[in-house]
């Protein structure tokens, strides 16, 4: 069982937006702005899509976007495309112990 | 741009220890700044942090794993390693080697991958 809970699949059509929750505990997600997403196409490396809730790494489409509210984060997917079909992970800080959390992962189908 | 490569073997008997090493080209691991760590993903299911190691040696480990786990680095040849002792087949895995900057907790390189099979 993953410390972060993601819904285990989302969809949507190309054009439309998809939101891709991550839900902690004030231990991790809510006490600190050190969430990042990462995506992972079959047999890949996963790559850093967002890191700080809400920044993107030079090189990623401002189509991807992320938040934060109390316990849960939040990606945001505008504007699908078919590659963006893929696996989608979060991970937070987790304090000084347990350190870094992931979450389960997202499968995200584009129609 | 920084290039990371896992390399060790692919099967590994029950109770014996699971070697790896990255290795890191590209940039400089006793230039500081990075923690050098190693991520697992079981077959199907999602990612594992293990831990990380700064230049200097310092270790930070996966309170879930600390008891099996060593993290090592080798300046000399810009390579880290991972240790996991005790291996079961729950340990089968791809295991990633990935760059987290100092104070930022996100990974921004990541090796390619390596599959480890724990069997007899």
């Amino acid at each position: 069982q993953s410390a972060l809970t993601q819904p285990r699949s989302v969809s949507g059509s190309p054009g439309q937006s998809v939101t891709i929750s991550c839900t902690g505990t004030s231990s991790d997600v809510g006490g600190y702005n050190y969430v990042s997403w990462y995506q992972q196409h079959p047999g890949k490396a996963p790559k850093l899509m967002i890191y700080d809730v809400s920044k993107r790494p030079s090189g990623v489409p401002d189509r991807f976007s992320g938040s934060k509210s109390g316990n849960t984060a939040s990606l945001t997917i505008s504007g699908l495309q078919a590659e963006d079909e893929a696996d989608y992970y979060c991970c937070s800080y987790a304090g000084s112990y347990t350190l870094e959390v992931f979450g389960g992962g997202t499968k995200l189908t584009v129609l | 741009q920084v290039q990371l490569q896992e390399s060790g073997p692919g099967l590994v008997k029950p109770s014996q220890t699971l070697s790896l090493t990255c290795t890191v080209s590209g940039g400089s691991i006793s230039s500081g700044g990075y923690y050098w760590s190693w991520i697992r993903q079981h077959p199907g299911k999602g990612l594992e942090w293990i831990g990380y190691i700064y230049y200097s040696g310092s270790t930070y480990y996966n309170p879930s794993l600390k008891s099996r786990v060593t993290i090592s680095v080798d300046t000399s040849k810009n390579q880290f390693s991972l240790k996991l002792s005790s291996v079961t087949a729950a340990d089968t895995a791809v295991y990633y080697c990935a760059r987290e900057s100092y104070g930022l907790y996100y990974f921004d390189y990541w090796g390619q991958g390596t599959l480890v099979t724990v069997s007899s």
